[in-house]
């Protein structure tokens, strides 16, 4: 099974912020990375596939990068609704394995 | 407007049986794959099960397999998931979600499962 590290596991950050959260696959996955937005009481929600392609909807203030096993999330300018708790995730080949998240706090 | 509603869960004794399933809208039910995704009080999220558009190509994570199937009707653009001998740590919150070219593209809102006696 492929394991997905991401990090940091938290980070406290401000409004206005720019914030960068790495994952990384235990083997190389080409570009099958997908980033996902938790918040309480909400759908799951995706920000990201194929590692930098932005889901329709999804403000231009996230970004992806990488390719093969290291993997960056990138929110240029924190807004009060960015503050969540953020998941990579390999679609490579199952089990579709998840990271274990990165809460970000203010 | 793509919508995904779960239904069924609920509390259950260890080593009981619980059925979930998925009322799906808003898209061409048959050309998609589906997923389940769980995720556990306080724990991030975990894979659990893939069925195919057509239902042939299906895969479970480890810690279910053997006993969860899942299923589909693409007549009744419906998702499914038998959970058969309960435990504790399968208790979570069970989203059924949608695949497209492999990403999770549309979640539902989760239906809670808690496995206590």
């Amino acid at each position: 099974d492929i394991q997905m590290t991401q990090s940091p596991s938290s980070l406290s950050a401000s409004v206005g912020d720019r914030v960068t959260i790495t994952c990384r696959a235990s083997q190389r996955i080409s570009n099958s990375l997908n980033w996902y937005q938790l918040i309480p009481g909400k759908a799951p929600k995706l920000l990201i596939y194929d590692a930098s392609s932005l889901q329709s909807g999804v403000p231009s203030g996230f970004s992806g990068g990488g390719s093969g096993t290291d993997f960056t999330l990138t929110i240029t300018t924190l807004q009060p609704e960015d503050f969540a708790t953020y998941y990579c995730q390999q679609s490579y080949s199952a089990p579709y394995t998840f990271g274990q998240g990165t809460k970000l706090e203010i | 407007e793509v919508q995904l509603v779960e239904s069924g869960g609920g509390l259950v004794q260890p080593g009981g049986s619980l059925s979930l399933s998925c009322a799906a809208s808003g898209f061409t039910f048959s050309y998609y794959s589906l997923n389940w995704v769980r995720q556990a009080p306080g724990k991030g999220l975990e894979w659990v099960s893939y069925i195919g558009s057509s239902g042939i190509t299906i895969y479970y994570a480890d810690s279910v397999k053997g006993r969860f199937t899942i299923s589909r009707d693409n007549a009744k653009n419906s998702l499914y998931l038998q959970m058969n001998s309960l435990r504790a740590e399968d208790t979570a919150v069970y989203y059924c979600v949608r695949a497209r070219s492999g990403r999770f593209d549309s979640w539902g809102q989760g239906t809670l499962v808690t496995v206590s006696s």
